[in-house]
């Protein structure tokens, strides 16, 4: 059985970096058949997919054009994690997160979510 | 992108009736890969049926999907207290996956 667990702040200032890591168990961020992603929840944007990281014999990743100038997603595979940096936020940026993992996109396993809100 | 339209937005039903959940699509979900959520409050959400009618591990039967291309439905065939919540289309045939807006079940 796949579990994530989230950690990171749940307050951020504006203007500065949003980061949050996610632990695996029961598989590997180095996984062939898998990719970890990075999902964000608000009232007013809904369920938002923010981007990926991979590995097909060598890492990729994929991310949605709405922040690709401002995210950063890495796997550690010393920890077995996967993180989250996402650059510049504003309070559009406050949102639950979820990390995920997808096995052929489709989206099986999530984290128990963290509450991230962008205030000074 | 594929945009997804949940439809109703809200669903007011008695335990025991059935639900009837729609998911239109801008265009085409490639292989008909398109999966139902289910979210309740404090919780993640949790995969119901993937690639339009394959029910999750764990799923129970009265849990269906249906559809093709850009038209999908989700059927709860007999209302349980435990399924009222919110639930959401997605598809993830093509890049970026997208979700729809949701709709929620809520007791009558």
């Amino acid at each position: 059985q796949v579990q994530l667990q989230q950690s990171g702040p749940g307050l951020v200032k504006p203007s500065q970096t949003l980061s949050l890591t996610c632990a695996i168990s029961g598989d590997s961020v180095s996984s062939n058949s898998a990719a970890w992603n990075w999902i964000r929840q608000s009232p007013s944007r809904g369920l938002e997919w923010l981007g990926r990281t991979y590995y097909r014999s060598k890492w990729y990743n994929d991310y949605a054009v709405s922040v690709k100038s401002r995210i950063t997603i890495n796997p550690d595979t010393s920890k077995n994690q996967f993180s989250l940096q996402l650059n510049s936020v504003t309070p559009e940026d406050t949102a639950v997160y979820y990390c995920t993992r997808d096995a052929g996109w489709l989206i099986d396993y999530w984290g128990q979510g963290t509450l991230v809100t962008v205030s000074s | 992108e594929i945009v997804l339209t949940q439809s109703p937005g809200t669903l007011s039903l008695s335990p025991g009736e059935r639900a009837t959940l729609s998911c239109r699509a801008s265009q085409s979900v490639s292989s008909n890969y398109l999966a139902w959520y289910q979210q309740k409050p404090g919780q993640a959400p949790r995969l119901l049926i993937y690639a339009a009618s394959g029910r999750a591990t764990g799923i129970p039967d009265r849990f269906s999907g249906s559809g093709s291309g850009t038209d999908f439905t989700l059927t709860i065939s007999r209302l349980e207290p435990e399924d009222f919540a919110v639930y959401y289309c997605q598809q993830y045939g093509s890049s970026p996956l997208t979700f729809g807006g949701g709709t929620k079940v809520e007791i009558k």
